[in-house]
């Protein structure tokens, strides 16, 4: 079984401080990926990596950056959070290369910025 | 600019009648289309993939649709059951490119 897990369930943080949200797969993914999910929104993707210190952004970067050192673990960064980033984090991996691939996602992170 | 649509944003049924969900999307480069289910607090569930070169796929109680003519797909659930309430999102890639997903439906299952 792929297994994705991620460093927190619930974070609560003040605005203006830096946080990082871990995520590691056990399953040799090359892909890996962060999602934000919001209510009306559906996951929009924030940052995703195809490789080891290779990094590309989704569709709303602005405001983090990431962090690929190792195959297993990506990590999300929030620069300075704000209150708009109370969000819910998901990380997810996949195989690379198919076109088929099936994301595999971790439980999530509910992040609160007071 | 929404490349995938799932146009209704919640859906109520019967326990042990057919649920059915639907999805558009607009890029014909898409040729892979996946199902997840999401329960509240948790991260989404794999459920159901269909390739373009078919256009249906079964799995239990679950069969996806895809009519490529009207890029279009629907999952079907049947019967529905009230564990199967929970909030389903459809995805869609083409190429090796991140998934598509759609903003999601809620489904009540009610018994």
């Amino acid at each position: 079984d792929v297994k994705v897990t991620q460093s927190s369930r619930y974070l609560v943080k003040r605005t203006g401080e830096k946080v990082f949200l871990e995520c590691v797969q056990d399953m040799d993914h090359e892909n890996m990926f962060w999602y934000r999910q919001d209510p009306g929104l559906g996951l929009r993707l924030i940052y995703f990596s195809y490789d080891v210190k290779m990094k590309e952004k989704g569709d709303i970067p602005e405001g983090y950056s990431v962090s690929r050192e190792k195959k297993e673990r990506f990590s999300l960064i929030l620069e300075s959070a704000s209150t708009n980033q109370t969000s819910m984090y998901l990380c997810a991996s996949s195989v690379f290369g198919t076109g088929e691939e099936t994301q595999y996602f971790g439980p999530g992170t509910r992040l609160l910025v007071l | 600019d929404q490349q995938v649509k799932q146009n209704s944003p919640s859906l109520s049924v019967q326990e042990g009648r057919i649920s059915i969900l639907n999805c558009d999307y607009t890029n014909s480069m898409f040729d892979y289309f996946l199902w997840y289910k999401k329960y509240p607090a948790e991260g989404p569930t794999f459920l159901i993939s269909i390739s373009s070169i078919k256009d249906k796929n079964e799995d239990g109680r679950f069969t996806v649709f895809l009519n490529k003519s009207a890029k279009h797909l629907s999952l079907h659930i049947v019967p529905s059951q009230p564990g199967d309430s929970a909030v389903y999102f459809c995805a869609a890639t083409g190429g090796n490119t991140p998934l598509v997903f759609g903003k999601g439906t809620r489904l009540s299952v009610i018994a």
